[in-house]
């Protein structure tokens, strides 16, 4: 499986902007990234995912180097309930069902 | 419209006891997955059904450990001679279908904990 490898742990302020990297560098051409995140107590949801180009939607937005080595998750407005582990992943054409998830990134948001 | 549910969302057993986990998946919805998350760690896939056949299984740790999805709707993770090592949540996750690639969204249970003491 391809890994990705993200910060432990990250902090913000409530109403700022918030920058979740990760790091592929093995990715292949056909891997599509995507992220989950997961509320506490919960099962992980979907946030957003994209193969080449940046993408928003109403969740976040996605950064994608040029390379495609990295990528950023931007939160544009953190609010106390994206407190959260975020996770990175990388879907293959040969394992799109199995989820790899790593440690993924807990974001903690302060008031 | 009603999400994945899992019961129960708790369960404490006995070391050697035999459990069942159930996952009732989003209607329609052909394809389901389960995963097992410790403390502090990301889910760890288990296996997956495409329909009512296991189309990946590589994921399950030991021949303790066996899921089924009869009419390819509700899935029963089964977990025979339980260890206190199995102590996890179990999340089930169910997507539109498996062959919708790379791109198909799962969507995830609440999970069921399960201790064994």
């Amino acid at each position: 499986d391809a890994k990705t490898t993200q910060p432990n742990s990250m902090e913000s302020n409530e109403e700022e902007p918030v920058h979740l990297p990760c790091n592929h560098s093995t990715i292949s051409g056909t891997d599509y990234i995507h992220w989950y995140r997961q509320l506490p107590s919960q099962g992980p949801e979907y946030v957003i995912h994209g193969l080449t180009s940046n993408v928003n939607n109403r969740m976040a937005s996605l950064a994608i180097a040029e390379d495609r080595k990295s990528s950023t998750l931007i939160l544009h407005r953190a609010t106390l309930r994206d407190a959260a582990v975020y996770y990175c992943i990388l879907r293959d054409q040969y394992n799109f069902n199995k989820f790899y998830f790593g440690s993924g990134t807990k974001l903690n948001v302060k008031p | 419209g009603a999400g994945v549910s899992q019961t129960p969302s708790n369960k404490v057993t006995e070391k050697g006891k035999y459990v069942e986990l159930r996952c009732d998946p989003i209607s329609g919805h052909t394809a389901l997955y389960w995963y097992r998350q410790s403390l502090g760690q990301g889910p760890e896939f288990l296996i997956y059904f495409q329909g009512t056949g296991a189309a990946d299984d590589s994921g399950l740790p030991n021949d303790r450990f066996f899921a089924v999805r009869p009419e390819g709707s509700v899935s029963t993770l089964k977990i025979q001679r339980t260890e206190r090592g199995d102590s996890a949540v179990y999340l089930c996750a169910s997507s539109l279908k498996a062959s919708g690639g790379r791109t198909d969204t799962q969507y995830f249970g609440p999970g069921t904990r399960l201790t064994v003491l």
